[in-house]
Formats: C-alpha cells, sequence, structure tokens
C-alpha cells in the first residue's frame, strides 16, 4: 500500500515569502505528525494531529508556523514570512494510533531553502 | 533542554562485529522507547521498540536493552553489515501524552 507522502519534495524560497508543504498520511491512520530536522540536528517535534482532537502545537517555534488537518486526512504547515533559520527537511508521519504501541511511519521529507 | 540525549555523534564499526549505540533520557515518564533508522534523503523507518516495563526486546540481529534505574537504553547490532549503515535515532513517548520525542542521531559506519 502507499505510505506517506509529501510534496514538495524541495522547496526553495527568498526570505520573507509564505510556503505551504503538504502531508498525506497513509490512509486510516487517526494521527499525523509534524517534525523538521535542521543540518546536523536531530527531529525536532513540531506539531501532532489525533483524529477531531485540538492539535498538540508545543513544537512550533513561532507564530509564524501554522498546520491544519483537513477532514482528519491531508495537512499542510505553512510557514509565514520565511527567514533562513527555517531552512531544513520537514517530515510528516502517521500511525494507527496516538502514542499507542503503533510506531510512526515517516514520509521522504520536504527539503526547505530559504535564500 | 534534551529529554532524549545521544551523545554520541558517529560511531564506526567493523562488518561482522558489533554496534552498540547508547541514549540516556531525563524524564521517568517516558513508557516507551524506539529506534528508528535514517537513510540520507528518505525519512526515517522504524526498527526496534521497548516498553518500559521490559528490560529486553530482540528482533533478529537487533536487540534493545533498557536500564531505568540509570534512564540508559541501548541499541545492539550483531553482526553488524554494510547496509547497517545509517543515521539511528532514540525516541522515546510519554505515557500520559502523544508526542514522540526524538534523539539527536547517532551517525553508524560499517567498515568492511
Amino acid at each position: 500500500g502507499a505510505g506517506v507522502s509529501q510534496s514538495p519534495s524541495n522547496k526553495v524560497t527568498e526570505k520573507g515569502k509564505d510556503v505551504e508543504l503538504r502531508c498525506d498520511p497513509i490512509s486510516g491512520h487517526t494521527a499525523l505528525y509534524w517534525y523538521r530536522q535542521s543540518l546536523g540536528q536531530g527531529l525536532e517535534f513540531l506539531i501532532y494531529f489525533q483524529g477531531n482532537s485540538a492539535p498538540d502545537k508545543s513544537g512550533l517555534p513561532s507564530d509564524r508556523f501554522s498546520a491544519e488537518r483537513t477532514g482528519g486526512s491531508v495537512s499542510t504547515l505553512t510557514i509565514q514570512r520565511t527567514q533562513q533559520e527555517d531552512s531544513a527537511v520537514y517530515l510528516c508521519a502517521s500511525s494507527l494510533a496516538p502514542g499507542g504501541v503503533y510506531e510512526q511511519y515517516f514520509g521522504p521529507g520536504t527539503r526547505l531553502t530559504v535564500t | 533542554d534534551q529529554q532524549v540525549k545521544q551523545n554520541s555523534p558517529s560511531l564506526s564499526v567493523q562488518e561482522g562485529r558489533i554496534s552498540i549505540l547508547n541514549c540516556d533520557y531525563t524524564n521517568s515518564m517516558f513508557d516507551y522507547f524506539l529506534w528508528y533508522k535514517k537513510y540520507p534523503a528518505e525519512g526515517p523507518t522504524f526498527l526496534i521498540s521497548i516498553s518500559s516495563i521490559k528490560d529486553k526486546n530482540e528482533d533478529g540481529r537487533f536487540t534493545v536493552f533498557l536500564n531505568k534505574s540509570a534512564k540508559h537504553l541501548s541499541l545492539h547490532i550483531v553482526p553488524s553489515q554494510p547496509g547497517d549503515s545509517a543515521v539511528y535515532f532514540c525516541a522515546a513517548r510519554y505515557s500520559s501524552a502523544s508526542k514522540i520525542i526524538f534523539g539527536s542521531g547517532t551517525r553508524l559506519s560499517i567498515r568492511p
């Protein structure tokens, strides 16, 4: 079956522009996560969605970052007024249940470069 | 404040020998631990996990050990193979929340 897909795979944008990153989770997975990995760093948690519950936004680094998940499936991560420090690989993951013993399945990521 | 720490950014092991990757954590509320493997330009893939009520879990060449008193876990790969060369992330989950916290990763290189 299809895995987690993300688009675009690469995005180059100018400082100050807005960008939207898309994630299509595995069908039937109720939990969806966004992480980012900056160069040489680990995976930084950004936001987590579970069903119709309010998302856990505790990892979003600033109010320039927002995310939504429509219909409990596709998610979009939006970064407004991008800065050079936003350059990173943005990873999306989904799982069958939140925090259960079900592991996360990751997409290939979107590499964002802010010039 | 890093709650999950992988203090070795890199490790080089000869093919056929044992690879031991270490991870320390600070929060005693973590109830589940996971290891992920990541190749370049790909997302991480799940490798093995362990519940906090156990001290060992084995799956083929991979074994994870958990020492709760020391807040330490390790991943053993034996025998190491060239395809094991990747970045390995340790991760932990809270018992009462859902997000999973990752360490900074260890780059494992298997040399012939």
